[in-house]
């Protein structure tokens, strides 16, 4: 079974579309995250949740909209499409509070989002 | 405020070689350092990570890195590299609530 998995895996659409993200981990855990990885890999924190509730917003677009119905599931909405929105994105948990407790992150496989 | 610098962003290196990756970074507090490996289309896996104690961590696959507080380093080292261990690293801490990833260093390991 896979810890962390998100679909769909590959993602093309045209500028100006809403598109979304799902994002679903098994292990438990209490925290769960979004990471943007651009073309130089550069791996950048957007947002994380902790049991539902949202811990860390980074300066993201208000395009981009997180939802966490449940503490096992973290999507990933976004409005309104741009060019620049074309990266990798990573969905990841934690069992706790990560960051704080040395935890690791356990991360999906990624989608890559290509915007035309 | 953290953050992290890897010193070489490409790592040529013939197969059973050994190999070093540089990993240094800046806090004003206490940081938990961690050393993460993508393979191809593939998210991140936990190598190793240091929080405390010993500062020589051992991993998986035959990784290790030092700690040096005085430095401020967290390299890794594999003393023979393998074909599969082609991939990218990344060195990263934590710091209050969140982790800062370093800009990677692409490992390729030639036959």
């Amino acid at each position: 079974d896979t810890a962390v998995s998100q679909t769909p895996k590959y993602l093309v659409t045209q500028m100006g579309n809403d598109k979304s993200i799902k994002c679903e981990q098994n292990l438990g855990h209490d925290t769960m995250y979004w990471y943007k990885q651009d073309s130089k890999k550069f791996l950048k924190i957007m947002f994380s949740y902790n049991n539902k509730e949202l811990i860390i917003n980074e300066t993201v677009p208000n395009r981009f909209s997180p939802k966490s119905p449940d503490k096992a599931h973290l999507n990933l909405h976004i409005n309104s499409l741009e060019l620049g929105d074309s990266a990798v994105y990573f969905c990841a948990s934690s069992r706790t509070g990560g960051a704080r407790w040395g935890e690791k992150l356990f991360f999906g496989s990624g989608t890559q989002l290509s915007v035309l | 405020a953290q953050s992290v610098t890897q010193l070489d962003s490409q790592v040529p290196v013939f197969e059973e070689a050994p190999v070093e990756l540089r990993c240094n970074y800046s806090s004003s507090v206490s940081v938990y350092l961690f050393w993460y490996v993508q393979y191809p289309n593939q998210g991140l896996q936990l190598l190793l990570k240091y929080l405390s104690g010993s500062t020589l961590v051992k991993g998986i696959n035959g990784f290790e890195a030092e700690f040096n507080k005085s430095q401020t380093s967290f390299h890794l080292r594999k003393p023979s590299v393998h074909i599969s261990d082609t991939a990218e690293y990344f060195c990263a801490v934590s710091g209050g609530n969140q982790f800062y990833f370093g800009t990677g260093t692409s490992l390729t390991v030639i036959p």
